[in-house]
């Protein structure tokens, strides 16, 4: 039973236009998300996260995103460039469960020049 | 500042050996985590633990995995038997406390074959 769902396994986009990542989870608990970042032969790096307080959390080129009613989160990167391709995951905690993480399948975005 | 270290970056075993992974999460970090990420899928949760106490184990295979942190720095996560199905890479993270709206750090991770 998947409590964080990445419904797409894969995404293509050009460079300079907007990646759309999205993130839906069942677990009403959680209450804060994240998203990693990762590359082949290396272990996920954090890139953003969110508070359940909070519906939008900004940093630089990216933004995420969280409509908790509809237990969804995006990730949005404007502009999209080559050097963002990679497996992006998402991922959610509960505070009341120990803090630890539960991750998506992920999804590889490939950022075409 | 240093990141988590891991080793060894690969290990390639045969069914039914044993083998153990290392992990040094980053200083002054209170918790240290154990995913595995099979290929295709997100990492998945093996063992948490709080300085020195686990916090959730769960998810591990207690008759063949097991994970100490004796002194609430290193950690080692054993495999004995493995299994064809062991064949995964294995994550280490940390985080400063745990607690709310912390991230966690990882490490490059242990590429494990099992034939």
């Amino acid at each position: 039973d998947q409590q964080v769902k990445q419904n797409s396994p894969s995404l293509s986009v050009q460079e300079g236009r907007i990646s759309i990542l999205n993130c839906d989870y069942t677990n009403s608990m959680f209450d804060y998300f994240l998203w990693y970042k990762k590359y082949p032969a290396e272990g996920p790096t954090f890139l953003i996260s969110i508070s359940s307080i909070k519906d939008k959390n900004e940093d630089g080129r990216f933004t995420v995103f969280l409509n908790k009613s509809a237990k969804h989160l995006s990730l949005h990167i404007v502009p999209s460039q080559p050097g963002d391709s990679a497996v992006y995951f998402c991922a959610a905690s509960a505070n009341n469960y120990g803090q630890n993480f539960v991750f998506g399948p992920g999804t590889r975005l490939s950022v075409l020049p | 500042e240093a990141g988590v270290a891991q080793s060894p970056r690969y290990k390639i075993i045969e069914k039914r050996q044993s083998v153990a992974f290392w992990c040094n999460p980053i200083s002054g970090h209170a918790t240290l985590y154990w995913y595995q990420q099979i290929l295709g899928q997100g990492p998945k949760l093996l063992i948490q633990f709080q300085n020195n106490g686990v916090v959730d184990d769960s998810q591990l295979p207690k008759d063949r995995f097991s994970a100490e942190r004796l002194k609430g720095v290193d950690s080692t996560l054993k495999i004995q038997p493995a299994k064809l199905e062991d064949s995964a890479v294995y994550l280490c993270a940390s985080s400063f406390s745990g607690g709310a709206g912390t991230e966690a750090f990882f490490g490059q991770g242990t590429r494990l074959t099992v034939v």
